[in-house]
């Protein structure tokens, strides 16, 4: 049974800096793996997706990174602003197909420090 | 630019009473989700579906019922409300194909609370 997990839980972190949020899996047979942001009572946004067959993605100032065999994804930010102020959660698609279950980390809940 | 709609966006159930929620997406996708957060837990499936006509069953499926009558409508039924499925209710939408093109992209939310 596939597993994500998002350690820390929190993360407090002053303005500028580049920081990196981490996602874990117990079962490498992925499909795909997306980075999403929450804000407070508001839905889901996806940020990246990454095929099992790709090692990263970059949008803007995030980068996502996917190591299978290790059961790891990075979600890198740099230049860290106020308004990245968010829940970031990863979700595993597990199996082979693009219809199989997908399976979400418990999120890490991030505050920039003006 | 609606996207994914939910409605309601809040509801107040007593237990034993039954509610539907409806989700409608206008991107022509087949693959429509369901899911509700709880504090701590992340989302969790509760049932999908790839087409229209078809339904699956998530990681936690039990207490609920969905149907797919229409391509861009799914609907979540509760028969009889408990309040353990008092929760934050998301529905998603992607398309079916490979690559980017499986994004989810998710309603705002039905919050739900069940006295």
């Amino acid at each position: 049974k596939q597993e994500v997990t998002q350690i820390p839980a929190a993360l407090s972190v002053p303005e500028g800096e580049n920081l990196v949020l981490n996602c874990s899996f117990t079962d490498s047979a992925i499909y795909n793996l997306q980075w999403f942001r929450q804000d407070p009572g508001k839905g889901l946004t996806s940020l990246l997706l990454i095929q099992s067959s790709q090692r990263e993605q970059t949008s803007g100032r995030l980068n996502a990174s996917l190591d299978k065999s290790s059961g790891r994804s990075t979600l890198y930010i740099a230049a860290s602003q106020p308004g990245d102020s968010a829940t970031y959660l990863c979700a595993v698609r597990s199996g082979y197909s693009s219809a199989s279950k997908i399976i979400f980390g418990s999120g890490t809940r991030l505050s920039i420090r003006p | 630019n609606a996207g994914v709609t939910q409605t309601p966006k809040f509801r107040v159930l007593k237990t034993g009473q039954s509610m539907t929620l409806l989700c409608a997406q206008d991107m022509n996708h087949e693959y429509m989700y369901w899911y509700r957060q709880d504090p701590g837990m992340g989302l969790r499936l509760i049932h999908y579906s790839v087409g229209e006509g078809t339904t699956a069953k998530g990681e936690v499926p039990d207490g609920y019922n969905v149907s797919r009558l229409k391509k861009q409508n799914f609907l979540l039924g509760l028969e009889s409300a408990a309040p353990s499925q008092t929760s934050v209710y998301f529905c998603a939408s992607s398309y079916a194909s490979d690559l980017a093109k499986n994004i989810q992209y998710f309603g705002a939310g039905t919050r739900l609370s069940v006295l």
